[in-house]
């Protein structure tokens, strides 16, 4: 059981365009949605997240967006730069009495070219 | 901030033997998490301790697989009598006792079991 989906493995993007990235869940107990990036032989690091509660957040050149209604969350990149070329989870979060536990989607692979 | 430390790397085994992980998580986290990945895959939820106390299992953990926090500061994951399948990405993560805190990864010990 798939909970958390990303339906696009792969996107490739020019210098300076927008990445749209897209997600997709399952479980209606997540209360908080993170956004994970990962490059090769390292660990993912923390990029940006959202509280259930809300339907948007901000921080710097990354933006997300979240319609509880569709289960569905996005994470924007504009200007894309070629330094964020990497994997991107989406990780949502069941925290209430849950342990914080992330539910991992299969990630998107982005590639900017210069 | 040293970050989550995870030791060794790399480590490759035959099938049929014991391997044992390290993991020494960021100071001050009570909460550890032990995420295992495979290629092309997201993380995947295994295990997780408050301070000591180990409080979820996913049953992805088999009989085979036992995790430690004797302290509440390092921890361990050990596998016995490995098999080619548990061949993977064993990531470790920590983070503060709070709701909505975000997960911090290692850079993961990868197993090759042959």
């Amino acid at each position: 059981d798939q909970q958390v989906k990303q339906n696009s493995p792969s996107l490739s993007v020019q210098e300076g365009r927008i990445s749209i990235l897209n997600c997709d869940y399952t479980n209606s107990m997540f209360d908080y949605f993170l956004w994970y990036k990962k490059y090769p032989a390292e660990g993912p690091t923390f990029l940006i997240s959202i509280s259930s509660i809300k339907d948007k957040n901000e921080d710097g050149r990354f933006t997300v967006f979240l319609n509880k209604s569709a289960k569905h969350l996005s994470l924007h990149i504009v200007p894309s730069q070629p330094g964020d070329s990497a994997v991107y989870f989406c990780a949502p979060m069941r925290a209430l009495g849950a342990g914080n536990k992330l539910t991992f989607g299969g990630g998107t692979r982005v590639l900017v070219k210069p | 901030d040293t970050g989550v430390s995870q030791n060794p790397r790399h480590k490759i085994t035959k099938r049929g033997q014991n391997v044992t992980f390290r993991c020494d998580p960021i100071s001050e986290h009570n909460r550890l998490y032990w995420y295992r990945q495979t290629l092309g895959q997201g993380p995947e939820f295994l295990t997780y301790f408050q301070n000591e106390a180990q409080l979820e299992k996913s049953r992805l953990l088999s009989d085979r697989f036992s995790a430690e926090r004797p302290k509440g500061s390092f921890s361990t994951l050990e596998i016995q009598r490995t098999e080619q399948g548990d061949s993977a990405m064993y990531l470790c993560a920590s983070s503060v006792g709070q709701d909505n805190s975000p997960l911090h990864f290692g850079n993961g010990t990868r197993l090759t079991v042959t």
